[in-house]
């Protein structure tokens, strides 16, 4: 069975600090897929990044950044000089093979149960 | 955007009442799941499907059924509302074309209240 691990239930950090967001899988599979969402206030699901289980380079997007380490089965997230509007439910989740093998789609997303960053001005 | 809409968005209903949600999504993805997010929960997977007709139960399908009739519309029923339904409902769609875009996307989400 798979698991997504998200211990941080809340973060509060003041802005411009950085904050890492962990999240910590558990998996039989060789093949998957790992990615994060960000929920905002307004309660939409917002698609943040999508990594497959064979590409362990860490990936920047201008403040957002995240670490792929197979070895500890962690993908953690860091927002680089935080702003008010990052704050949100952040969500890692895990794709069955199915999602990464079958080039047609994945029998749904194993989802961590979220960490509320909250960024105070 | 993955052209995702949800009906209705908020609904009140009393239990015991049949309730349904309807997807429809615009770009002829043939997967496409629900979801409910619950406080401490996160989202888990209530049902899916990978095709017209075809779909296949998740983690926490009791109490809920499914039917796709057409590509573009699939519906969540909850044929006896009970107030442990009490929840948001995401729909999701799985993008395909390769590797590159292997992709979740979600609907903007159905508050359902039952009383």
């Amino acid at each position: 069975a798979q698991k997504v691990t998200q211990a941080q239930t809340e973060i509060s950090v003041v802005e411009k600090e950085d904050v890492t967001l962990d999240c910590v899988y558990e998996t039989r599979d060789t093949t998957y897929y790992l990615f994060w969402y960000k929920q905002p206030p307004s309660g939409e699901l917002v698609f943040l990044i999508r990594r497959n289980s064979f590409d362990e380079q860490n990936e920047i997007s201008g403040r957002y950044s995240w670490n792929f380490q197979k070895s500890t089965s962690s993908f953690n997230f860091t927002i680089t000089a935080s702003q008010v509007v990052d704050s949100a439910v952040y969500f890692c989740a895990l794709s069955d093979p199915a999602g990464y093998n079958s080039g047609g789609g994945a029998d749904g997303l194993t989802f961590g149960k979220g960490t509320h960053l909250i960024i105070q001005p | 955007d993955a052209g995702i809409t949800q009906s209705p968005r908020h609904k009140v209903t009393e239990t015991g009442t049949p309730v349904t949600l309807r997807c429809h999504q615009t770009e002829n993805h043939r997967y496409m799941y629900w979801y409910r997010q619950d406080p401490g929960h996160g989202l888990r997977l209530i049902h899916y499907s990978y095709g017209v007709k075809d779909t296949d139960k998740g983690e926490v399908s009791d109490g809920y059924s499914v039917s796709r009739s057409k590509t573009e519309d699939f519906l969540l029923t909850l044929e006896s509302a009970t107030s442990s339904q009490t929840s948001v409902y995401f729909c999701a769609i799985w993008t395909s074309g390769g590797e590159g875009t292997d992709t979740q996307y979600f609907g903007p989400g159905t508050r359902l209240t039952v009383l």
